[in-house]
């Protein structure tokens, strides 16, 4: 199946601090995608969808000004957490998919620990 | 009521069991449905989509009830390897994806 790319897989980072994490389509052109937060034995929960070229859409009660999202590309996204704090810490993991009646394709997820 | 729901179990089953989850969505002009397999602290993997006929590959059956609105996942012959949460997933249309919360299974020898 198609690849997604995911980086960092991990990463800890101090309060206050910001983290960007990429994603990346490898072998197919991601018209959207999709950043998805979980917590520890809980479901994926979706923050935004973002098309390539436009503004991401936020799902209600995710902050558009902590969680910025940038799709610049048709193969790469990136979700920066600006200002984390420990709450933040989580898996956050995206997902791309090249038209709407194709599958998504997950990327490996990236946990974040803020300390 | 939530868009997606799924009985979160666990299912807790012998190797060799049959064992079924269902899942109800709310939004009846829902186009695709699918179901995912999640391993612990790894991303979802596809296992199957859903078709309206219903459709089988190897030991899963998955198929789709839209007058009821739900989808189901049955696993025959359980192996320790399908110990995992099951995820629901939902596509209302245009680029909204929307995953239940998952069912835990757990198959012991």
């Amino acid at each position: 199946g198609a690849v997604v790319s995911q980086h960092p897989s991990r990463v800890i980072c101090k309060s206050g601090t910001s983290v960007k994490i990429e994603c990346r389509s490898l072998d197919f052109q991601a018209t959207t995608m999709f950043w998805y937060r979980q917590f520890p034995k809980q479901s994926l929960m979706l923050m935004a969808t973002s098309n390539e070229g436009s503004k991401a859409t936020y799902e209600q009660g995710v902050e558009k000004d902590k969680f910025l999202i940038n799709h610049a590309s048709l193969t790469l996204s990136t979700l920066t957490v600006t200002s984390a704090h420990p709450e933040d810490s989580s898996f956050y993991i995206c997902s791309a998919r090249a038209t709407a009646n194709t599958e998504a394709f997950f990327g490996q997820g990236t946990r974040l620990t803020v300390v | 009521r939530k868009e997606v729901e799924q009985d979160p179990g666990p299912f807790n089953v012998p190797e060799g069991a049959t064992v079924a989850f269902n899942c109800t969505y709310s939004n009846s002009a829902s186009q695709s449905f699918f179901w995912y397999r999640q391993d612990c602290r790894k991303e979802p993997k596809l296992l199957m989509s859903v078709y309206s006929s219903g459709n089988e590959d190897g030991r899963f059956t998955a198929q789709l009830n839209r007058a009821s609105q739900y989808i189901s996942l049955l696993i025959r012959d359980s192996k320790l390897s399908d110990s995992a949460t099951y995820l629901c997933v939902v596509r209302p249309g245009g680029f909204k994806t929307i995953f239940g919360a998952g069912t835990r299974l757990f198959v012991k020898a």
